[in-house]
């Protein structure tokens, strides 16, 4: 069975400071999909990342960085000078099954801002 | 492009009442999950609706229902409400080629069962 452990429960840091968000998931398939989505305090998920399993490319967008490892089931998020607005609570997610679109959370990790 | 759009944004029913959600997806988007935030449950996956059909589902009661119509649009059912349905469910929808794709979520309804 799938799982997703998002073991940091709050973070908080000064502005500008970097930080970093873990993930740590768990499936038996050998084709499966890794999400990050950052929810605001409004409530809407938005979409940040999707990896395939077979794609261990490290990936930066502006900010943010993403650090897929397979040999330790982790797939981290980073967040490089953050600022106030990066406040929000950050969800890493898993999908087994291709063509489909079902998606399983971990529990969140809220991060604060403090400017 | 307009985002996915959910009505009623918020809702308060009694207990025993059934309540009916809807869901607009992106233009062009054929899927359709739809998926349960709770404090103690987390985000938990309900069901997935692709060009009309069920195509996967979570693990909740048949109080759980859902349909999708032919312009894509979605709603879904609860029947028989208890003081536990109390969530904000959230409503995705994602590409057209129907293959595992980002999501894009609504802005959720809020539901409150008394």
């Amino acid at each position: 069975a799938q799982k997703v452990t998002q073991a940091q429960t709050e973070i908080s840091v000064v502005e500008k400071e970097d930080v970093t968000l873990d993930c740590v998931y768990e499936t038996r398939d050998t084709t499966y999909y890794l999400f990050w989505y950052k929810q605001p305090p409004s409530g809407e998920l938005v979409f940040l990342i999707r990896r395939n399993s077979f794609d261990e490319q490290n990936e930066i967008s502006g900010r943010y960085s993403w650090n897929f490892q397979k040999s330790t089931s982790s797939f981290n998020f980073t967040i490089t000078a953050s600022q106030v607005v990066d406040s929000a609570v950050y969800f890493c997610a898993l999908s087994e099954e291709t063509g489909a679109n079902n998606l399983f959370f971990g529990t969140g990790t809220r991060l604060t801002v403090i400017p | 492009k307009a985002g996915v759009t959910q009505t009623p944004r918020y809702l308060i029913k009694t207990r025993g009442q059934q309540v009916t959600l809807s869901c607009s997806p992106i233009s062009g988007h054929r899927s359709v999950s739809w998926y349960q935030q709770t404090p103690g449950q987390g985000l938990q996956f309900l069901f997935e609706y692709f060009s009309e059909t069920q195509r996967n589902k979570g693990n909740f009661p048949g109080r759980f229902s859902g349909r999708q119509f032919s312009n894509s649009r979605s709603e879904m059912n609860v029947s028989t409400l208890e003081l536990g349905d109390s969530a904000l469910y959230l409503c995705a929808s994602s590409s057209p080629s129907g293959t595992t794709y980002e999501q894009y979520f609504g802005p959720g309804t809020r539901l409150t069962v008394t």
